[in-house]
């Protein structure tokens, strides 16, 4: 079955960029749109953007000047970079298949990886 | 943005309780809505999409209802594999949005 796994840099200073890559094994990226999900210590979900298999980008505004979401076919990824991090930033980010059946949800996740912003 | 707001945020209830939900969409969603369960240290997993759609796998006694801007997740009887965080999500437009969740714990 699809499987999702996030890789990346665990601690980002501040200012710095933080990286993270989604790799999809079990299935191919095609077709599909995919998607980065943040959630701060202790707090709710929030959506970062997403990406489609062609290329195509979207993200949250709050976000939008500092983010950029990339997706490589050949080797069945897609990756996030948020430049200028803050403390506030903190957060396990989740990568996600955005399926799209009568509604646009989120139906298959990565374990999460959690991203400490810290000098 | 769609702000989506969840109530209550948090609940006490016993096995075999029936449990609902509610979330209220900031504007007419029509059926954009989606609900998810999250246990702890683990990632979401989506139970009801379109409003009343059950996901493959998900057991019977989760449902959802509701159209427009209220939303309402029902656990007919609560198992104890349920105790848990629930988010509803809409889709109807980007910024995508969560609700700020509601925590189902052991009464």
């Amino acid at each position: 079955q699809v499987q999702l796994q996030e890789s990346g840099s665990g601690l980002v200073k501040p200012s710095e960029t933080l990286s993270l890559t989604c790799t999809v094994s079990g299935g191919s990226i095609g077709a599909y749109y995919w998607g980065w999900i943040r959630q701060p210590p202790g707090k709710g979900l929030e959506w970062v953007g997403y990406v489609s298999y062609s290329g195509t980008t979207n993200s949250d505004p709050s976000l939008k000047s500092r983010v950029s979401i990339s997706v490589d076919t050949s080797q069945n990824q897609f990756s996030l970079k948020l430049n200028s991090v803050t403390a506030a930033d903190t957060a396990v980010y989740y990568c996600a298949r955005l399926f799209y059946d009568s509604s646009g949800y989120f139906d298959l996740w990565g374990r999460g990886a959690l991203v400490t912003v810290s000098s | 943005d769609i702000q989506m707001t969840q109530s209550p945020s948090s609940l006490s209830a016993s096995v075999g309780d029936r449990v609902t939900i509610t979330c209220r969409a900031s504007q007419s969603i029509s059926i954009y809505l989606n609900w998810y369960q999250q246990k702890p240290g683990q990632a979401p997993k989506v139970l009801i999409y379109a409003a009343s759609s059950l996901q493959r796998g998900v057991p019977s006694h989760f449902s959802g209802s509701g159209s427009g801007t209220d939303f309402t997740l029902t656990i007919s009887s609560l198992q104890p594999d349920d105790f848990a965080t629930y988010y509803c999500q809409q889709s109807y437009k980007t910024p995508l949005t969560f609700g700020a969740g509601t925590k189902v714990e052991i009464k």
